[in-house]
């Protein structure tokens, strides 16, 4: 089983609509949770952490399972702007500064 | 201000030549990393250094890849020889510790991506 996995999609949607991505992690030892945005042949930027609690950003929320070891990304009111790889980011804790990237789940938002 | 800055964007070169691939990272930050990115694999770390010092490099391939920084200021990842397998783009990362460092972010934890370079071995 791979450490980080992600549906690799693609989520084809149109605008306005609600979208989610989850993504399952190995390791139940993972202390750290992101999720990264990369445009075509670009580089990878972080759009948001991931919190115990969950954590919401305008039209973005994050959310994490500990005892399903998985994250998920809620994108409400998409935008063409969106299209994109969404890339689920997982550190290990002991203080590993290693991270890991799942392979990515491709968005694309329609007209 | 600068973000990580990689050179070249991109290089085609033929099997069996020696690549050079050169990245600054953001002033201030401490940690440094190579990433290959191919559809197949995804993104993989290969090396990551502190301090200017390697600390893991168990995700270099084999013995053709090498890494280097001689200061806090500039690496390089050399491959040779090269092989058409090596295709592929290489991305190099920096991070700070405690929100240091040019970067724009509060969030010590997050990794600045250069550009990257596309490496086309024939």
């Amino acid at each position: 089983r791979k450490e980080v996995e992600q549906d690799p999609g693609p989520f084809n949607v149109p605008e306005g609509a609600t979208v989610a991505f989850n993504c399952t992690y190995s390791n139940s030892a993972s202390q750290s949770f992101f999720w990264y945005r990369q445009d075509c042949r670009k580089e990878p930027k972080l759009l948001m952490s991931v919190y115990s609690s969950g954590n919401e950003d305008g039209r973005f929320t994050a959310q994490l399972n500990r005892a399903s070891q998985y994250i998920s990304l809620l994108i409400r009111d998409s935008k063409l702007s969106d299209s994109a790889t969404y890339l689920c980011v997982v550190k290990r804790g002991g203080g590993s500064y290693i991270p890991t990237f799942g392979r990515g789940t491709s968005l694309i938002v329609h007209p | 201000d600068a973000g990580v800055i990689q050179s070249p964007r991109h290089e085609v070169t033929e099997m069996g030549q020696e690549v050079t691939l050169r990245c600054k990272p953001i002033s201030g930050h401490d940690y440094l990393f190579w990433y290959r990115q191919t559809m197949m694999r995804g993104l993989e770390l290969l090396i990551y250094f502190n301090n200017n010092v390697p600390i893991d490099d168990s995700g270099m391939p084999e013995d053709r890849f090498s890494a280097k920084m001689p200061n806090a200021s500039f690496s390089t990842l050399k491959i040779q020889p090269s092989e058409p397998r090596d295709s592929a783009v290489y991305f190099c990362a920096s991070r700070g510790t405690s929100g240091s460092g040019v970067g724009g972010s509060s969030s010590y934890n997050e990794q600045f991506f250069g550009p990257g370079t596309r490496l086309t071995v024939l």
